[in-house]
């Protein structure tokens, strides 16, 4: 079955540092995938997707791109915020350009401080 | 637009109760689905509601689990009688075309907690 691997959290950075967040999946066919965010006591936000091999996703200075040979959808930012904590997951859909019936990671805390 | 809303937002509850949740869709979306995060592990599909009609009931965990979604509006996760392991956030979601263009739109989730 499909399946989501994210690299474990919690990840601490200091403001305006560097974010990889890896995400690794297996799927039959060829899934959408997404970057789903959770702030502090709000729901799930899509924070971004790709629909294709090689689609990059971007939103706000977020971006992830779909690498189809090596099964990944890593999500990285240049230089985050104290308001950029947060728990990220990463999902697939089980539909091609669809987000019908998402597997999800287990999700990553990111901890910016000052 | 009103969002996806989701109630109550916290439930404590005994061993052996019944709990039912509710999420009121964004109006129009005629896609409803269930979610749920056991702590610490991935979010979890349940099912999925076309309309009032279900769609993929699945990820239902057992058959102490009982949603319902009649007229098509809103829906209610029923847990009865509830055991320890189904403590956890239940998440709702709705969209117009399967999340086709802008994937599904969430609610804050109900946290369950059965002691």
């Amino acid at each position: 079955g499909n399946s989501v691997t994210q690299m474990e959290g919690p990840v601490t950075l200091s403001e305006e540092a560097f974010l990889t967040i890896n995400c690794t999946y297996t799927a039959t066919g060829y899934p959408s995938l997404f970057w789903y965010v959770q702030y502090p006591g709000e729901g799930l936000q899509l924070l971004l997707k790709a629909t294709k091999a090689d689609d990059k996703g971007s939103n706000k200075g977020f971006e992830a791109t779909y690498r189809k040979e090596t099964t990944s959808f890593h999500l990285e930012k240049g230089s985050v915020q104290v308001s950029d904590s947060a728990v990220y997951f990463c999902a697939l859909s089980d539909r091609p350009g669809t987000a019908s019936k998402l597997t999800f990671g287990t999700g990553t805390r990111l901890q910016v401080t000052l | 637009e009103a969002g996806v809303t989701q109630f109550p937002s916290h439930s404590v509850i005994e061993k052996g109760q019944t709990v039912t949740l509710r999420c009121d869709p964004i109006s129009g979306h005629d896609n409803l689905y269930w979610y749920r995060r056991v702590m610490g592990k991935e979010i979890k599909f349940l099912l999925h509601f076309v309309k009032e009609s279900k769609q993929d009931e699945s990820g239902m965990p057992n058959n102490r689990f009982l949603a319902e979604r009649t007229g098509g509006t809103y829906s209610t996760l029923k847990v009865q009688p509830a055991e320890l392991e189904d403590s956890g956030v239940y998440f709702c979601a709705s969209s117009q075309d399967r999340g086709r263009m802008s994937g599904y739109t969430f609610g804050s989730g109900t946290r369950l907690t059965v002691v």
